[in-house]
């Protein structure tokens, strides 16, 4: 059974950083893309980046809302995806999930974890 | 303000058929491939359908998914109350890269 576990949401200062982390199991995590949504209290999804499987090089990308800021990385030895956050803005307040691609870069999302809270306050 | 524009709520009562639409661009809806989310009160998204009309196991052949120039469609038959959910549009663009609809709210009467 494929699992996707969040970890590492927190109350947080605005400027100040966070790395969130996605701990998966079941599947062969480096031959899959993850990715990054978060949603916003009472909002919509929104993408903020994924990280390639290793057959692409396991490069990244992030939403131009949050480049320059944040990055996503992965250790495939530990099946572990990252999100780092730096410069925290209020406006990144929201659950982030941590998903898995599939079909493999497609743009669908066929797991999901729980979702860890991020909450950018003074 | 997103590129894949849903309409913002959708009701019908129990056993009767919803159409859900999300609406593009011939540069964006027109030359991708359209994913479908239901979420739950509460909980993770969940795919209910990918490459515009293909399901993922264990989704219930009453969820169907369509696609036509620049507008794409989820369409739910035989309603039941537990579809009350908010429902979500997606795609990859070439250079938006992940989008998703702004989400749709189907009330079950």
């Amino acid at each position: 059974e494929v699992q996707l576990v969040e970890s590492g949401g927190a109350l947080v200062q605005p400027g100040r950083s966070l790395r969130l982390s996605c701990s998966a199991s079941g599947f062969t995590f480096g031959d899959y893309a993850m990715s990054w949504v978060r949603q916003a209290p009472g909002k919509g999804l929104e993408w903020v980046g994924f990280v390639r499987g290793k057959a692409y090089g396991g490069t990244s990308e992030s939403a131009a809302s949050v480049k320059g800021r944040f990055s996503i990385s992965r250790d495939d030895s530990r099946s572990i995806a990252y999100l780092q956050m730096n410069s925290l803005k209020t406006d990144d307040t929201a659950v982030y999930y941590c998903c898995r691609e599939w079909p493999h870069y497609s743009g669908s999302y066929d797991s999901w974890g729980q979702g860890t809270l991020v909450t950018v306050s003074s | 303000q997103s590129v894949l524009t849903q309409p913002p709520s959708v009701s019908a009562a129990p056993g009767q058929k919803v159409s859900i639409s999300c609406s593009g661009t011939s540069s964006n809806i027109g030359n991708n491939y359209i994913s479908w989310y239901q979420q739950l009160p509460g909980t993770a998204p969940k795919l209910l359908i990918y490459d515009n009309n293909k399901r993922p196991s264990g989704i219930p052949d009453r969820f169907s998914g369509s696609k036509s120039g620049t507008s794409a469609t989820l369409a739910i038959t035989g309603l039941q109350t537990g579809d009350e959910a908010d429902y979500y549009c997606g795609m990859w663009h070439t250079s938006l890269r992940g989008v998703f609809g702004g989400g749709t709210k189907l009330t079950v009467l």
